[in-house]
């Protein structure tokens, strides 16, 4: 069965450093997210992604993170000066279709990102 | 995006039906109740959704009253691997594909 993918699984790094995160999204699918959970905390919405530009963002969505997806697999997260509040699992997902009945998100297994 | 309410834990008895109930009394009438659920930190799971019509699939039912402001997912032989928490959501508009998820319910399925 398909199912999205994500590297690394666990990303440690030293406050104000750039961090990449990586997802390769199912690859009929058209959609991209990326979501983020603090431990302990509710699954957020960062940021929506169609037809190689953002679609919706959230407020979490500053300037300090953006996406890219470089080539026909890879699907990015980066953050280019981390905080501390950036500690938490960040989710990719994908999905065929989106909106009204075709909402069927398939999320990849996470990365925790813990800022130091 | 229409909000949720949905109990904060419940436990049920391997074996047996598990009834999770979720109210959504401010849904729009082009939106979806869609189900998710996440085990331990993984990656959240889609479950089933609908729009009024009872569903049913290989993973569960879902029960969506009349007037629909409420719905009820169903796992009918729960098991010790359904113990996650459980997310009704509301979606749909045609201008947005964001899930929101709310705090959900942790349905711990004991033996």
């Amino acid at each position: 069965e398909p199912e999205v993918t994500q590297t690394p699984s666990h990303q440690v790094t030293q406050m104000g450093q750039e961090v990449i995160l990586r997802c390769v999204p199912i690859s009929n699918h058209l959609y991209f997210y990326w979501y983020r959970q603090i431990l302990g905390q509710k699954v957020e919405f960062l940021v929506s992604f169609y037809n190689n530009e953002i679609s919706e963002k959230s407020e979490i969505f500053d300037d300090q993170f953006s996406v890219e997806r470089p080539d026909g697999s890879n699907f990015t997260l980066k953050i280019r000066s981390t905080k501390l509040e950036d500690s938490a699992m960040y989710f990719c997902a994908s999905s065929a279709e989106a909106g009204g009945s075709y909402n069927e998100q398939f999320f990849g297994p996470g990365t925790r990102l813990t800022v130091l | 995006d229409a909000k949720t309410t949905q109990p904060p834990s419940m436990d049920c008895a391997e074996g047996r039906a598990a009834n999770l109930p979720c109210n959504h009394s401010t849904i729009s009438g082009n939106e979806y109740v869609y189900w998710y659920r996440q085990i331990h930190s993984q990656g959240p799971q889609y479950i089933i959704h609908g729009l009024k019509n009872n569903e049913t699939n290989e993973m569960a039912s879902l029960i969506i009253t009349e007037d629909r402001k409420s719905s009820t997912l169903i796992l009918p032989h729960a098991t010790l691997r359904d113990t996650a928490v459980y997310y009704c959501i509301v979606s749909g508009s045609y201008n947005t594909d964001k899930l929101i998820f709310g705090t959900g319910t942790r349905l711990q399925v004991f033996p």
